[in-house]
């Protein structure tokens, strides 16, 4: 069976840091991951996706992710915070055996500081 | 062009009465997914068609619960009996199926419903 940890449930960074967002799943065979983005009072966009292409992936708004599956992780970064990416990050994993479900992590509030 | 629409955005009922929660997924998309997301939680899988058909309703919690989409489009899921742990937020995706083999779904804004 599938499942996705994220660690951390929220992450406090200053404008202007790192972003690291951690993602590890378990899977049996290659997945495809996801991360998605919630703003308050939205609903979820997608940032970007691994499809077993490229193990470096860039997305939207200057993050990108890199899918490592020595580590079966899929971590989410950003050079630098700025103030407008304070948000709720989701990373999820389907596979096409699970007739492509999304199985969720619990999601990383990231809080940004001036 | 036009995303993934629910209606209501917010419902509020008693305990007891039944409630439809109603997705228009994007124009042309043959999957549906209907999700559950409480507060502090990621989504949690409820349903999946594949035209009409539900092809999984394996995350339905119980017969409570149920879900259409006659005609291939619009999706309507059901609560009958609500009870106040069905509170949450109702988040509709839809996506194609096809030749990329990976699944990009596009959500709604959801539905958020508090039974009193």
């Amino acid at each position: 069976a599938q499942s996705v940890t994220q660690l951390g449930s929220h992450v406090s960074v200053s404008e202007g840091a790192l972003v690291l967002l951690r993602c590890n799943y378990s899977s049996s065979v290659p997945p495809y991951l996801f991360w998605y983005v919630q703003y308050p009072n939205q609903g979820l966009q997608l940032l970007l996706k691994y499809t077993s292409a490229a193990t470096l992936v860039k997305g939207i708004n200057g993050f990108e992710a890199e899918f490592k599956k020595s580590e079966t992780s899929f971590h989410l970064t950003k050079p630098s915070a700025h103030m407008s990416d304070a948000a709720e990050y989701f990373c999820a994993v389907s596979h096409e055996d699970s007739n492509y479900q999304l199985i969720w992590g619990a999601g990383t509030k990231l809080i940004i500081k001036p | 062009g036009a995303g993934v629409s629910q209606t209501p955005s917010n419902k509020v009922t008693e305990k007891g009465k039944y409630v439809e929660l109603r997705c228009d997924p994007i124009s042309g998309h043959t999957a549906l997914y209907w999700y559950r997301q409480s507060l502090g939680q990621g989504p949690e899988f409820l349903i999946y068609f594949q035209g009409t058909g539900a092809a999984d309703d394996s995350g339905l919690p119980n017969d409570r619960f149920f879900a259409v989409r006659p005609e291939g489009s619009v999706s309507t899921l059901k609560i009958q009996r609500t009870e106040r742990g069905d509170s949450a937020v109702y988040l509709c995706a839809s996506s194609i199926l096809g030749e990329n083999r990976y699944n990009e779904q596009f959500f709604g804004p959801g539905t958020r419903l508090t039974v009193l």
